[in-house]
Parts: C-alpha cells; structure tokens; sequence
C-alpha cells in the first residue's frame, strides 16, 4: 500500500546536538511537508517542497533545515539553533493541487533531555 | 493569507447525541476546506474535504460537513457520537496551489458513556 513512512517513532535528543527525521513516500507525490504539532497549538508549517532540489520556509522555519534530493524522500533536521525542539513531527504529502487532499505519515516524537 | 477558528478547545457529548464541531475560516482565495482527526501518538486522518462541488460533503465513519460561504463556516456533525468517535478533530484550509495547510488548534472530542 502507497503512504508515507516517518522514522523513528520516539527520538531522544540532548542539548546541543543536530538530529534528522525521515520522511519518505511511495505516493509519487511531487508535494511534500514538514510539520510541527505542539499542544493546543494546532499544526505548524516549517518546511515544504513542491518539486526535486527546491524548498520554501513555512511559518516556524527558524532552527530547521530540509533536502529535496529525491522525490520521495524529505528528511528534516532540527539543530541546535531550534530552542524549543520538543514536539510531534508530521510530515505530509500531495500530488501538487490541495483539492487532492494530503496525505499525513504517523509522526515522529522527539524529546530533548 | 488564511486562518481557521475552531471554537471549543473540548467538546463533551454523551454516546449517541449529536456530535457539532465548529470551524470558521478567513481567506483571500476560494478556499478547500478540510477535516481531520487524529488519535493519541498518530498521524491524522482525513474525514472530509470540501473543493467547490457540493456544499454538504459526506465523509468517513459517519461524518458530514457543511460549507457555509456566507458564514464562513465548515462546522463537522455526525447525527449519533459513538465511544470509537473520541479524538482530536483538525480544521484545515488551504488556496488552489500546493503550499500547505493551515490548521486550527484542534477540539478534543470526549464521549461520555
């Protein structure tokens, strides 16, 4: 069945320290997502990409960074310049138009400790 | 620009009662519209997507939608709550391009037995 994997589930960071999640699809979608879900909060948009090699910041971009080297693949790396990286990770897809709707992976915790 | 309001950050009804989740939107563009829900640690599902065909949009598990242009709304409903139905439920929406999704807070839906 076609979705998108995220990995890991659970991610312990400590202070200081770089840490990349995954986010793969075998959708062939051309549209992908990386979102940031705190409590209360809704869902937050940091990065997104619409196409191989190109990406635009979202609303909380500051402290992230993104690669678009393959198409089914966006991995999303929290540095250590983010000062609150503690939350649910979403990463999501779409074929390119919204009224396709989005596709949403299972989410990535991450903890620092 | 785009926003969502989802009025109630908890919503508490009895098994079987009428389930009403409220959702008003802002934007600049002919919007799409959309729910999800989403249980404890996982990724969102879709229920429902409103894209410019029929104004009451029929979704999964019983769910259904109707877009209001003269209100601004997109208010969820399903006519019986069952204990399965316990979740946080996202309103989202989104222009005609693939630049992402803007969320509401969300609204914890408890079932009360």
């Amino acid at each position: 069945d076609g979705g998108i994997t995220q990995s890991p589930k659970y991610l312990f960071r400590k202070e200081g320290q770089n840490v990349t999640l995954s986010c793969e699809q075998n959708l062939n979608h051309d549209a992908m997502y990386w979102y940031r879900q705190d409590p209360g909060q809704g869902l937050r948009l940091i990065y997104y990409s619409q196409i191989v090699n190109d990406f635009q910041k979202g609303d909380i971009a500051e402290g992230y960074s993104v690669s678009r080297e393959k198409k089914e693949s966006f991995p999303l790396t929290v540095t250590s310049a983010q000062k609150n990286p503690t939350a649910f990770y979403l990463c999501a897809s779409n074929p390119g138009q919204s009224r396709y709707g989005y596709t949403f992976g299972s989410g990535t915790r991450l903890t620092v400790v | 620009a785009q926003s969502v309001t989802q009025l109630g950050s908890h919503v508490s009804v009895s098994e079987g009662a009428l389930v009403l989740l409220r959702c008003n939107y802002s934007s600049s563009v002919p919007p799409y519209l959309f729910w999800y829900v989403q249980y404890p640690n996982q990724g969102l599902q879709l229920l429902l997507k409103y894209t410019s065909a029929a104004t009451l949009v029929k979704g999964i598990n019983g769910f259904e939608a109707e877009f209001k242009k003269s209100e601004t709304s997109f208010h969820l409903t399903k006519p019986s709550a069952h204990m399965s139905d316990a979740a946080e439920y996202f309103c989202a929406v989104s222009g005609g391009g693939a630049d992402g999704l803007t969320f509401g807070k969300g609204t914890h839906l408890i079932i009360q037995p």
